[in-house]
């Protein structure tokens, strides 16, 4: 078993429509999470930190954590063609050396 | 703020050369960075964490002697794949712990092709 879960899609939605994507992961000790954007043969660009439960919100974009179920959400309101792109989930404990696991990535595509 | 790039953004070598490629934090100190290694439609694989000043720490199953990194300054590792051969062909992307120290934040990414 992977310590990181990914669908890795792809996701297709009609522009507008909020687009939900989730990560489960199998270590405990995992206490940052972050989500990261990655167009194209481009480096992937951080969108989200948090630090342990809750909710985090930036714009369109929200953030859930629930350690209890093992399990991180992104949520995209009103998505738009530029959104397109592959999403990573990401978390690191706090020992480790700042070693971060990254989740396959989901291929979303908003259509116009 | 906390901007890193990569030079090249892509390089194609013949078998058996060695390349090397240039992580600059460009506006932040970084002490530590990492070196990543992707392949189409999968995830980033670490392949080792640059500390400044002191021998990168590699992964399992990473050829030290084949990958040489340097973290001679708080603002540039360097990745240099020796001998490389068409196996070596990926997309290599660095990243700097950033000035908080609790975010990571990525390179453009260099696309290296081993003919």
């Amino acid at each position: 078993q992977k310590e990181v879960e990914q669908d890795p899609g792809p996701l297709s939605v009609p522009e507008g429509a909020i687009v939900s994507l989730n990560c489960t992961y199998s270590n405990s000790a995992f206490q940052y999470f972050m989500w990261y954007r990655q167009y194209s043969r481009k480096g992937p660009e951080l969108l989200m930190y948090t630090y342990s439960s809750g909710n985090k919100e930036d714009g369109r974009f929200t953030a859930q954590v629930d350690k209890s179920s093992k399990y991180i959400s992104l949520f995209i309101r009103d998505s738009q063609p530029s959104d397109s792109a592959t999403y990573l989930c990401a978390m690191r404990g706090n020992t480790g050396g700042f070693k971060t696991i990254f989740g396959a990535g989901t291929r979303l595509f908003v259509k116009a | 703020g906390a901007v890193v790039s990569q030079h090249p953004s892509w390089v194609i070598c013949k078998s058996g050369t060695s390349v090397k490629i240039e992580c600059r934090s460009l506006d932040f100190q970084a002490t530590t960075m990492f070196w990543y290694r992707q392949f189409p439609k999968q995830s980033l694989m670490l392949m080792a964490t640059s500390n400044e000043g002191s021998k990168a720490t590699y992964e399992q199953g990473v050829e030290k002697d084949k990958f040489l990194i340097n973290h001679a300054s708080l603002t540039l590792s360097t990745l240099t794949v020796t001998s490389a051969h068409p196996e070596d062909s990926s997309f290599y992307i660095c990243s700097a712990r950033g000035p908080s120290g609790e975010e990571q934040f990525f390179g453009p990414g260099t696309r290296l092709t081993v003919l």
